[in-house]
């Protein structure tokens, strides 16, 4: 069945240092990541994506890894800070386009 | 930067009475989704929409729900008998392409049966 979910709840890291989030997904068939913040009162936004024929991906402080033989990724933010604070989504897209959320990691930085 | 709107940002609604929510997509995306978020719970997907029709609807999507696009600008997420466990955060979402594009969510709309 399709399903994505997250290793933790909560994350909380002292602002500077990285942060890794962690998502485990079911569906070996799945090609596509993406991996969403949400703010207070705010809809999903968009972070940083892969597809299946990488491993890895990085934008501005982010990176996507992904682990395909253990259906694993994570996204790490280096020098996190106050303003990241948010719950993090990893999201696979069915070939339909529908999105699937895992639970969502909530990450507090302390200052 | 183009955005995705909704509106309102907060209904509030007697049990049993229609709702329409509404959404303006990104202007030259062509795919559209309604997804929800139960408070505290993560984000479900609803229904999409393309081409003037229902691409794929969730178990969800049941016959109280219908979503329209009555003109080139605007779409809309129908319920038509609220429930007390239809009160959750609703997000429209908009995409160019289908499935290989990133879906952009608006600021959601917040509804509360009582």
């Amino acid at each position: 069945g399709e399903s994505v979910g997250l290793h933790l709840p909560t994350l909380s890291v002292q602002e500077g240092d990285n942060s890794i989030i962690n998502c485990a997904y079911s569906n070996s068939a799945s090609d596509y990541f993406i991996w969403y913040k949400q703010e207070s009162g705010k809809g999903p936004q968009f972070i940083i994506d892969i597809r299946s024929n990488m491993d890895k991906r990085q934008g501005q402080r982010v990176t996507v890894l992904l682990n395909k033989t253990v259906k694993h990724l994570s996204l790490q933010i280096a020098a996190t800070q106050p303003g990241d604070s948010a719950v993090y989504f990893c999201a696979e897209i069915n070939q339909g386009g529908k999105l699937i959320f895992g639970q969502g990691t909530e990450l507090s930085v302390k200052p | 930067e183009p955005e995705v709107t909704q509106t309102p940002s907060h209904q509030v609604t007697q049990m049993g009475q229609e709702v329409i929510l509404r959404c303006v997509p990104i202007s030259n995306h062509l795919y559209f989704y309604w997804y929800r978020q139960i408070l505290g719970q993560k984000v479900e997907f609803l229904v999409s929409f393309y081409n003037n029709e229902i691409s794929e609807k969730s178990e969800i999507f049941d016959d109280q729900f219908s979503v329209e696009r009555p003109d080139g600008s605007n779409f809309t997420l129908k319920i038509r008998s609220t429930k007390l466990e239809d009160s959750a955060m609703y997000f429209c979402a908009s995409s160019p392409l289908l499935g290989t594009d990133t879906q952009y969510f608006g600021p959601g709309t917040r509804l509360t049966v009582l």
